[in-house]
């Protein structure tokens, strides 16, 4: 079955600490593959984005994401981590098939940041 | 300001009494999407829509119902409400399916 996977429910890393979410997708293709944050209390904001070309993607608060055909995943990463990016992220594909449009999210990864 | 915006923020309602949900984008966006939110569960698709009269079901459409009669607008209707259909609902809007889609602040449903 087509899916996305988020490994990890909660991570836990220090202000300043490097930080990397996991993604792992279940599709034939290349799908396009996105990255989204959700505050307490908020929707869901834009992270970056891919879907061809270099494969390393910068998006917005200083967030990039490698993609890796190989391996089908779509890491997020950011070199330091700063408190106010304590919240929920979401990993989501496109499978980019002409049957529909279906945008199918992970179960997300709740990450905390400490002092 | 380019937004998706939803009515009601939040909504207390019975089991049976017909609601809808309303979903606005100001964008001139073709896609639009409903999705509910869930603990443990994740964000899943209740309906698309790639264009005005154009919808199709996601992966949970049992008791909801959707319209989209103009670009703009994108309602989500609940003929029956029944406690199951609690949750946080968001609308979403896109360009094309490769922009990402442009959510909704979100709407928390409680049916008792």
């Amino acid at each position: 079955a087509q899916s996305v996977t988020q490994p990890d429910i909660h991570i836990t890393v220090s202000e300043g600490a490097s930080l990397e979410l996991r993604c792992n997708y279940s599709y034939g293709a290349t799908p396009y593959l996105f990255w989204y944050v959700q505050s307490p209390g908020q929707g869901l904001q834009l992270l970056l984005k891919y879907f061809s070309g270099d494969t390393l993607v910068q998006g917005i608060k200083g967030f990039e994401a490698e993609f890796k055909r190989s391996q089908s995943s779509f890491n997020l990463r950011k070199p330091s981590v700063h408190w106010s990016d304590a919240a929920e992220y979401f990993c989501a594909v496109d499978t980019n098939s002409n049957s529909g449009y279906a945008l199918n999210f992970g179960k997300g990864t709740s990450l905390l940041v400490t002092p | 300001e380019a937004q998706v915006t939803q009515n009601p923020r939040y909504l207390i309602t019975v089991t049976g009494k017909k609601l809808t949900v309303t979903c606005s984008q100001n964008m001139n966006h073709e896609y639009m999407s409903w999705y509910r939110q869930d603990p443990g569960l994740g964000l899943r698709q209740i309906y698309y829509s790639m264009n005005v009269e154009v919808t199709d079901k996601g992966d949970v459409p049992e008791g909801y119902k959707v319209s989209r009669k103009e670009k703009r607008n994108f309602p989500l209707i609940l003929e029956s409400p029944s406690p199951n259909q609690t949750s946080l609902y968001f609308c979403a809007s896109s360009l094309d399916r490769g922009d990402g889609y442009t959510f909704g602040s979100g709407t928390r449903l409680t049916v008792v």
